[in-house]
């Protein structure tokens, strides 16, 4: 089945590590994105890539980085410089197409806890 | 993109029509309203969008206004399942190929037996 997937789907970590959060699609997609999302509230995004080899920041990139070497992978890093990490995080992709739908499909989500 | 707003919560008795609202004023002309919900702690989900017709799907209801100033998305019997976090979006499907895509706090909806 074509879809998002994220792992792990919880994630402990000591303060001052850093830690890459899993983001894969077989949905063959050229954007993908990364939100952040804090209890009650809704989501921010960090990065997004519309594009192998090329990504921008979003609204919240501080203490964050990514990569995207392959068309099916969006890894996100948590640097040890982000000051609240512990959070809800969300991957999603999407075509880019001309077509209007273009809707967002996200994964399951990865739940971070740093100690 | 254009903001919306929302109610923070709403109850819909189980088998009723939920109409959830959402107000989004300073939307314009190639801006479409799309609803996603997010059952609690998964990913939101898309539903349906919509440019100013009233469109509707196998899983809702979504009426626009004839101002495009707001717009009710209607799940005509609402089960248990139902319950989650309802967000309302405004966007242009392909604004130059990134699809900045805000979410607000939505409006949660609680189905009750």
């Amino acid at each position: 089945d074509g879809g998002i997937t994220q792992s792990p789907k919880y994630l402990f970590r000591k303060e001052g590590q850093n830690v890459t959060l899993s983001c894969e699609q077989n949905l063959n997609h050229d954007a993908m994105y990364w939100y952040r999302q804090d209890p009650g509230q809704g989501l921010r995004l960090i990065y997004y890539s519309q594009i192998v080899n090329d990504f921008q920041k979003g609204d919240i990139a501080e203490g964050y980085s990514v990569s995207r070497e392959k068309k099916e992978s969006f890894p996100l890093t948590v640097t040890s410089a982000q000051k609240n990490p512990t959070a809800f995080y969300l991957c999603a992709s999407s075509t880019i197409s001309g077509r209007a739908r273009n809707e967002q499909f996200f994964g399951p989500g990865t739940r971070l806890t740093v100690l | 993109d254009a903001k919306t707003t929302q109610p923070p919560s709403m109850d819909c008795a189980e088998g009723r029509a939920a109409n959830l609202p959402c107000n989004h004023s300073t939307i314009s002309g190639n801006e479409y309203v799309y609803w996603y919900r997010q059952i609690h702690s998964q990913g939101p989900q898309y539903i349906i969008h919509g440019l100013k017709n009233n469109e509707t799907n196998e899983m809702a209801s979504l009426i626009i206004t004839e101002d495009r100033k707001s717009s009710t998305l209607i799940l005509p019997h609402a089960t248990l399942r139902d319950t989650a976090v309802y967000y309302c979006i405004v966007r242009v499907p392909n604004s130059g190929g990134y699809q900045k895509v805000t979410f607000g706090t939505g409006t949660k909806l609680q189905v009750i037996p």
